[in-house]
């Protein structure tokens, strides 16, 4: 079956503007993640989403990250007045919470590479 | 709060030779325990996992780890390498409990095979 997807895969961008990113997860998967993949800071985490529970948006750097999920599947995840520092690839991953836990992987998406200029 | 650090960023190692790729982590909770392996270009994929039982854990492409719990570590190690296995690798952990299981990863390690 299909795994998990991102699009774009490559967006540039303008100091300032304003920047989308989306992800498909498997289907099924009721548990998404958002990571951020930088040269300076390594593998961060940055926002979890289960079913229809509140998410988990502790690793969110600043306000001007945020991520919606709608209908439990897509997610989009919005930098606003983007920075240099935002530069990264933003890596989505899901999960099918059933289960005993810990044995249900994340499955990765192959990431959308973000350059802020 | 979780850490987990690897102290290799590259390691260059000779084909068909032995491989031992370190991982140290620190945390105040039970903890599940992760090796990812990202090739260029690509996603992170699941290379083995610890959650519980047998310290040692055989993951895929002939890859395992060791957790040692007194000394925090859950190395990965493989007998001979190949071409193939030219990636990078993550060490990650997360919190062992019916949560959100986000993970915690180290800086991963730059694994170089030399022909």
């Amino acid at each position: 079956g299909a795994g998990v997807s991102q699009s774009p895969s490559n967006k540039v961008t303008e100091k300032g503007k304003d920047v989308e990113l989306r992800c498909d997860p498997i289907s099924g998967h009721t548990a998404l993640y958002w990571y951020r993949q930088s040269l300076g800071q390594g593998l961060e985490f940055l926002i979890y989403f289960q079913g229809n529970s509140a998410p988990d948006k502790s690793g969110l750097p600043s306000d001007r990250f945020s991520a919606e999920r709608t209908g439990g599947s897509v997610s989009t995840l919005t930098i606003q007045r983007t920075q240099q520092e935002d530069s990264a690839v933003y890596l989505c991953a899901s999960r099918n919470r059933g289960g005993t836990s810990g044995n249900n992987e994340q499955f990765f998406g192959p990431g959308t590479r973000l350059t802020v200029l | 709060a979780q850490s987990v650090t690897q102290l290799d960023s590259q390691v260059p190692v000779f084909e068909e030779a032995p491989v031992e790729l370190r991982c140290n982590y620190s945390s105040s909770v039970s903890v599940y325990l992760f090796w990812y392996v990202q090739y260029p270009n690509q996603g992170l994929q699941l290379l083995l996992k610890y959650l519980s039982g047998s310290t040692l854990v055989k993951g895929i492409n002939g890859f395992e780890a060791e957790f040692n719990k007194s000394q925090t570590s859950f190395h990965l190690r493989k007998p001979s390498v190949h071409i193939s296995d030219t990636a990078e690798y993550f060490c990650a952990v997360s919190d062992a409990w019916f949560g959100n299981e986000k993970l915690t990863f180290g800086t991963g390690t730059r694994l170089t095979i030399i022909p």
